[in-house]
């Protein structure tokens, strides 16, 4: 069992739809949990960081974490065509390397 | 700006030759990280740097190695001993883990193709 598991997609949705976009887990250590976004040909961009269990909102997007059920979530309101990306989740302890999922493409229509 | 520079974007490797990839921080971040990227398995760790004239082998580390002899650099050797060597190779750094996990920062890549 990998220690992330992330649906790779490709996920398509209608410009201005919310798009959910999950990770699971299965070390219960992890307390520090990250979602990326990177654009074709280029480096991933941090984009939501949040520690522990619960909610964070930044603009359009919002990121969740149920520790009880090992289970991240990143929401995007409004998606619009410059979301179009791949999105890759990552989780830590604390005190070593960064676990990444595999990444979910997503492609908003116009 | 502060950030991490990785060159060159685009590298042709010709079978049975070493190349060099280069990576550059100004962030003054401790550890630095090797990636390696193919479609649909996500990011695989070859190596990694917690301070300098110190690394540890990732998980995919065979046919590779580094050296850190500046805290601002962290260049990956590719040899020829790595048999499926194309792919995108992303290099990350960190303030080190155990003081603050904050994610990582990482360069633009370079795709490596084997001619």
């Amino acid at each position: 069992q990998k220690e992330v598991e992330q649906d790779p997609g490709p996920l398509s949705v209608p410009e201005g739809a919310i798009v959910s976009l999950n990770c699971t887990y299965s070390n219960s250590a992890f307390q520090y949990f990250m979602w990326y976004r990177q654009y074709s040909r280029k480096g991933p961009e941090l984009l939501m960081y949040t520690y522990s269990s619960g909610n964070k909102e930044d603009g359009r997007f919002t990121a969740q974490v149920d520790k009880s059920s090992k289970y991240i979530s990143l929401f995007i309101r409004d998606s619009q065509p410059s979301d179009s990306a791949t999105y890759l989740c990552a989780m830590q302890t604390g005190a070593n390397n960064l676990f990444f999922g595999t990444g979910t493409r997503l492609t908003v229509i116009p | 700006d502060g950030g991490i520079t990785q060159s060159p974007k685009y590298l042709f490797r010709k079978e049975g030759q070493n190349v060099t990839l280069s990576c550059e921080q100004n962030l003054n971040h401790d550890a630095m990280y090797w990636y390696r990227q193919d479609p649909g398995q996500g990011l695989r760790l070859i190596y990694y740097s917690q301070i300098v004239n110190d690394f540890q082998k990732g998980d995919i580390a065979e046919g590779y190695s580094v050296s850190r002899e500046k805290k601002e650099s962290f260049p990956l050797t590719v040899t020829s001993a790595q048999k499926n060597p194309t792919a995108f190779y992303l290099c990350a750094s960190s303030i080190n883990p155990g003081q603050s996990p904050f994610g990582y920062t990482f360069g633009s890549g370079t795709r490596l193709t084997v001619v």
